[in-house]
């Protein structure tokens, strides 16, 4: 029922880089900024990058975001266990003129 | 640093109409920002029902947009969402936020409040 496509959940090790991609279209991501969101169950989400790039103040560098056509990505490194949660991206559907998210990715430390 | 709670029944019935408020510390809601809910069905994603400005701008995801309304109440600082005809689709733990205009990021979150829907 999203519009936007993440894989259901990605694993690493400690230390180790991840990456989640968030699949889109020219009705939303390939035309304006993608938000990521991390959320623990029970807990608020987090905002983790605003403007597709640019961290909140408090969220370190580890986390990054980019975007490529029609896709963005969150990248992960040094992967911490504090890190398991459930990531969201987010953006804007000029078509349907809504707030959309994605399917959401599980994150695994091995 | 702005704060958001929900609040309202766990509980409500088939056909009926779920009515939920936020509260919200640290901030007006008549400042310059959208106040939106945002629900997650179990073992789903997250899916934004809409959100409103105190300007009078409005939006509504579509396949909710004809049972939904959200308002603002500014002399006690809350907004609510009024959901009606429920079925147990719409079953969903409701997360108000707060977002920014025309950036399409949410910056603060609630923590969520648990609606069942049962007869």
């Amino acid at each position: 029922q999203s519009v936007l496509t993440q894989p259901p959940s990605v694993s690493a090790a400690p230390g180790q880089r991840v990456t989640i991609s968030c699949s889109g279209s020219s009705s939303n991501i390939r035309n304006t900024y993608v938000s990521w969101y991390q959320h623990l169950p029970g807990t608020a989400p987090r905002l983790l990058i605003f403007e597709t790039d640019k961290r909140p103040s408090g969220i370190p560098g580890r986390f990054t975001g980019s975007k490529s056509g029609t896709t963005a990505t969150l990248a992960i490194t040094g992967l911490q266990t504090g890190d398991e949660a459930d990531y969201y991206c987010g953006t804007w559907d000029f078509s349907l003129k809504t707030d959309v998210f994605g399917t959401g990715t599980k994150v695994t430390v091995l | 640093q702005v704060q958001l709670q929900e609040s309202g029944p766990g509980l409500v019935k088939p056909s009926e109409t779920l009515s939920l408020t936020c509260t919200v510390s640290g901030d007006s809601i008549s400042s310059d920002y959208y106040w939106a809910w945002v629900r997650q069905s179990p073992g789903k994603g997250l899916e934004c029902i809409g959100g409103v400005h105190h300007g009078g701008m409005d939006y509504y995801t579509p396949s909710l947009k004809s049972r939904v309304t959200i308002s603002l109440d500014t002399s006690n600082n809350q907004f609510s969402l009024r959901l009606t005809s429920v079925t147990a689709s719409d079953a969903a733990i409701y997360f108000c936020a707060r977002r920014i205009p025309n950036l399409n990021w949410f910056d603060s979150w609630g923590q969520g409040t648990l609606v069942t829907v049962s007869s």
